[in-house]
């Protein structure tokens, strides 16, 4: 079974802070990616990854950076958090696109 | 752009009752369909992926099928169960953008016993 790891479940932090999420997943897959979902606004693609170092803006890049070092390592960045990023983050990994795509359990991130 | 619908927002049946689950997508060039469940507070699970080329795919007492050139997939849940309540996700992968899935809003099931 495909495993898709986050490293927290819950997490609060102070805006203004740098806040980093991190994503592991342990099938080899080539792609990786970052979302967040909000009540009635559903799931949004924040960034993607389709190889090591490589990354593309998903539809809400701004705010966040992402990187990839190694290929089962996929990392989320707030580079100063605001309390509009207080959300649910889904990271999720997929081999190709005619595969599906596994999602991890998710991590609940509150900036106060 | 790829917009993706599912109707109704929520639904709630007796155990044992056979359902049917709505998807509808604008762009019918598309790579392939899949359906997830998401539980409350939890990540999403993959259910089922239909590529393009396909009618059908079963797991289980789950039936998901494709018409492609109508922009439909149906969820189809023999048999519920209080353990199928849970919100159900569509998202297809568009040939135009391939690397991104686009999500439905969901629905959520409740199944009593």
């Amino acid at each position: 079974d495909v495993k898709v790891t986050q490293s927290s479940r819950y997490l609060v932090k102070r805006t203004g802070e740098k806040v980093f999420l991190e994503c592991v997943q342990d099938m080899d897959h080539e792609n990786m990616f970052w979302y967040r979902q909000d009540p009635g606004l559903g799931l949004r693609l924040i960034y993607f990854s389709y190889d090591v170092k490589m990354k593309e803006k998903g539809d809400i890049p701004e705010g966040y950076s992402v990187s990839r070092e190694k290929k089962e390592r996929f990392s989320l960045i707030l580079e100063s958090a605001s309390t509009n990023q207080t959300s649910m983050y889904l990271c999720a990994s997929m081999r190709q696109i005619n595969q599906p795509q596994h999602f991890g359990d998710g991590t609940r991130l509150s900036i106060l | 752009k790829q917009e993706v619908t599912q109707i109704p927002a929520a639904l709630s049946v007796p155990e044992g009752e056979n359902l049917v689950l709505n998807c509808s997508f604008t762009d019918s060039a598309i790579y392939n369909l899949q359906w997830f469940r998401q539980d409350p507070g939890k990540g999403l699970t993959s259910l089922l992926l239909i590529q393009s080329s396909q009618r059908e795919q079963t797991s289980g007492r789950l039936n998901a099928s494709l018409d492609k050139s109508s922009g439909r997939s149906t969820l189809y849940i023999a048999a519920s169960q209080p353990g199928d309540s849970a919100t159900y996700l569509c998202a297809v992968r568009s040939v135009l953008s391939f690397q991104k899935l686009v999500f439905g809003t969901g629905t959520r099931l409740l199944v009593s016993p």
